[in-house]
């Protein structure tokens, strides 16, 4: 079975540092790999993907990620954080190949941006 | 498109009472997904449907949670008797066919109070 683990459950970073948040995954063959943004009061909205082929992807806001197969790691960067930033971020796997497999979600990691 | 569409966006009810909250996937899609979010559990998948059929209902915590597809641009859940702790965030989240099915939509959620 597929597993994600968001390490941190908080983060507190300064607006204009740099950011990254942490996903490690558990699945045995090449996973589909998500990250998703929620903020206050909304749905969760699709940040970026990675598939297949090159291994540094890039999303929207700004945001990449850089899958590590050797580390079972997707982790989320930015180099420059603003206040609008400030959100929920949930890491997700879900399984390559054909046929539907459900998405599992890490538990997330709440961003908070201090001026 | 107007994205997924759920309601009511707020439902408050007493202990008892029957809840239906509704979801307007996004036109096209063929997967729709129903969740629940909570401090305590994170994001669960409660079931999903594929072409309106129910496939995998696993997640529903037990027999008082009911959910239908009966065409492909409406979906119900229904909690009947209603409990204290059904009290949380209830997405609805669709996904198209092919080689994007894993990516999913969601809609804002309805916020269920319990009292």
């Amino acid at each position: 079975a597929q597993s994600v683990t968001q390490p941190d459950i908080h983060i507190t970073v300064s607006e204009g540092a740099s950011l990254e948040l942490r996903c490690n995954y558990s699945y045995g063959a090449t996973p589909y790999l998500f990250w998703y943004v929620q903020s206050p009061g909304q749905g969760l909205q699709l940040l970026l993907k990675y598939f297949s082929g090159d291994t540094l992807v890039q999303g929207i806001k700004g945001f990449e990620a850089e899958f590590k197969r050797s580390q079972s790691s997707f982790n989320l960067r930015k180099p420059s954080v603003h206040w609008s930033d400030a959100a929920e971020y949930f890491c997700a796997v879900g399984r390559l190949g054909g046929g539907y497999q459900k998405v599992t979600f890490g538990t997330g990691t709440k961003l908070q941006v201090i001026p | 498109d107007a994205g997924v569409i759920q309601s009511p966006r707020h439902e408050v009810t007493e202990m008892g009472q029957e809840v239906t909250l509704r979801c307007k996937p996004i036109s096209g899609h063929d997967y729709l997904f129903w969740y629940r979010q909570t401090m305590m559990r994170g994001l669960e998948l409660l079931i999903y449907f594929n072409n309106n059929v129910p496939i995998d209902d696993s997640g529903m915590p037990e027999d008082r949670f009911s959910a239908k597809m009966p065409n492909a641009s409406f979906s119900t859940l229904k909690i009947q008797p209603s409990e204290p702790r059904d009290s949380a965030v209830y997405f609805c989240a669709s996904s198209p066919q092919g080689i994007a099915k894993n990516i999913q939509y969601f809609g804002a959620g309805t916020r269920l109070s319990v009292l």
